[in-house]
């Protein structure tokens, strides 16, 4: 069984430009979610796909979209980006309904955006 | 509005003392809460969640309706429980954590 993994592990992206960023779920999981760790702050939630349908949004601007493949992985994209967009982003994987959180969670590493 | 709030960001306890870690929700139905756990250079885990009211590594949280508390505690400490240490509350379609509380337990 192989956990979650998330690339790449750095990242530093201009202001303006666009990102991408991966995320593979651990075996079995069909629900990812993702989140934003500025520093010193706890993970807020972005959104979060089940079955690769969209199954619940934070408060984040459309600029930051998702999706999620048939085998669920998931992609991350944020459009021009800003400054305050520098965080450490986590993915988090389940076996879950359309109901989240109810099954635990697992994270990912992360990534590291710098945006300059 | 903050959805959960855990007060203290720097907690430092004896080894064998009792610790406990606050957290307050705000929410007005009926919630799902649970405390994570970050050891140095490791993921993010779920140390346990109040559905299950189960007592994981001596820690137990008990949810508190009346005072929307879901506060972690422990006993006796131990120098392996320092860590960083999250609430998290799911409110069905959306998740929200704390901002954390750094434990550390002194020799």
């Amino acid at each position: 069984e192989t956990g979650v993994t998330q690339s790449p592990t750095h990242l530093i992206k201009t202001r303006g430009q666009q990102v991408t960023l991966r995320c593979s779920s651990q075996s079995g999981h069909n629900t990812v979610s993702w989140y934003q760790q500025a520093l010193g702050q706890g993970p807020q939630f972005i959104f979060q796909y089940y079955r690769e349908e969209e199954n619940g949004r934070g408060n984040f601007p459309p600029r930051f979209s998702g999706l999620q493949f048939p085998n669920y992985s998931s992609e991350l994209n944020v459009n021009a980006l800003e400054l305050d967009d520098s965080a450490l982003y986590l993915c988090a994987s389940s076996l879950g309904g359309r109901r989240q959180g109810v099954y635990e969670q697992y994270f990912g590493p992360g990534t590291r955006l710098t945006v300059t | 509005a903050q959805r959960v709030t855990q007060p203290e960001k720097l907690l430092s306890v004896f080894k064998g003392a009792p610790v406990e870690l606050k957290c307050n929700y705000s929410y007005s139905g009926s919630p799902e809460l649970f405390w994570y756990v970050q050891y140095s250079r490791q993921r993010l885990q779920l140390l346990l969640r109040h559905i299950s009211r189960e007592s994981i590594k001596g820690f137990t949280a008990d949810l508190n309706k009346g005072e929307t508390s879901f506060h972690l505690k422990k006993p006796f400490a131990q120098e392996e429980d320092s860590a960083m240490y999250y609430c998290a509350l799911n409110t069905g379609n959306q998740f929200y954590f704390g901002t954390g509380t750094s434990l550390t337990v002194i020799p």
